[in-house]
């Protein structure tokens, strides 16, 4: 049973333009969600994150959106810049985990053309 | 601070071979983690230390794993006669006691042959 899914594996914009970068999820325990990049052989990188008491957040060029009736988060980067080519993944984690153990999406690959 | 450090980052081994994995965390960070990726999946949670303590551990980790944190320092991952199905990327993250953001090593890829 997947409990965060991301529906798409690719995506592909052009430099300059917004990537939307979607996240669904079933656990409505889950109360904190990460987005994390990663490039080829190297380990993930933690991009920016949302409480469950919030519906966005905004870091710079990247913002995540929470729709907690939806059970969707979503994250947009804009402008869009070819140094963004990698594969992102959302991640959750609930309150009641005091191991902070954190469910990932299966990840979409976002490739920014020049 | 060179943040997570896995070694070896690649390993090749014959079906039935034990292999060990180590991670060294950011040195102030108490908590540690191992996931599992496979290709075309998102990191899948192992198991979790706090200090020397481990504390959780997933039903994918099967009596042949076994993870061990000496001291509250680095960590060992074994696994005993690996099989096919165990070549993925292994996975080590630290944090401190609380912070929902990991920082994640760059990962050691097995290849069981």
């Amino acid at each position: 049973d997947q409990q965060v899914k991301q529906n798409s594996p690719s995506l592909s914009v052009q430099e300059g333009r917004i990537s939307i970068l979607n996240c669904d999820y079933t656990n409505s325990m889950f109360d904190y969600f990460l987005w994390y990049k990663k490039y080829p052989a190297e380990g993930p990188t933690f991009l920016i994150s949302i409480s469950s008491i919030k519906d966005k957040n905004e870091d710079g060029r990247f913002t995540v959106f929470l729709n907690k009736s939806a059970k969707h988060l979503s994250l947009h980067i804009v402008p869009s810049q070819p140094g963004d080519s990698a594969v992102y993944f959302c991640a959750a984690s609930a309150r009641n985990n005091a191991g902070n153990m954190l469910t990932f999406g299966g990840g979409t690959r976002l490739m920014v053309k020049p | 601070d060179t943040g997570v450090s896995q070694n070896p980052r690649h390993k090749i081994t014959k079906r039935g071979q034990n292999v060990t994995f180590r991670c060294d965390p950011i040195s102030e960070h108490n908590r540690l983690y191992w996931y599992r990726q496979t290709l075309g999946q998102g990191p899948e949670f192992l198991t979790y230390f706090q200090n020397e303590a481990q504390l959780e551990k997933s039903r994918l980790l099967s009596d042949r794993f076994s993870a061990e944190r000496p001291k509250g320092s680095f960590s060992t991952l074994e696994i005993q006669r690996t099989e096919q199905g165990d070549s993925a990327m292994y996975l080590c993250a630290s944090s401190p006691q609380v912070m929902y953001g990991y920082t994640f090593g760059s990962g050691t890829r097995l290849t069981v042959v």
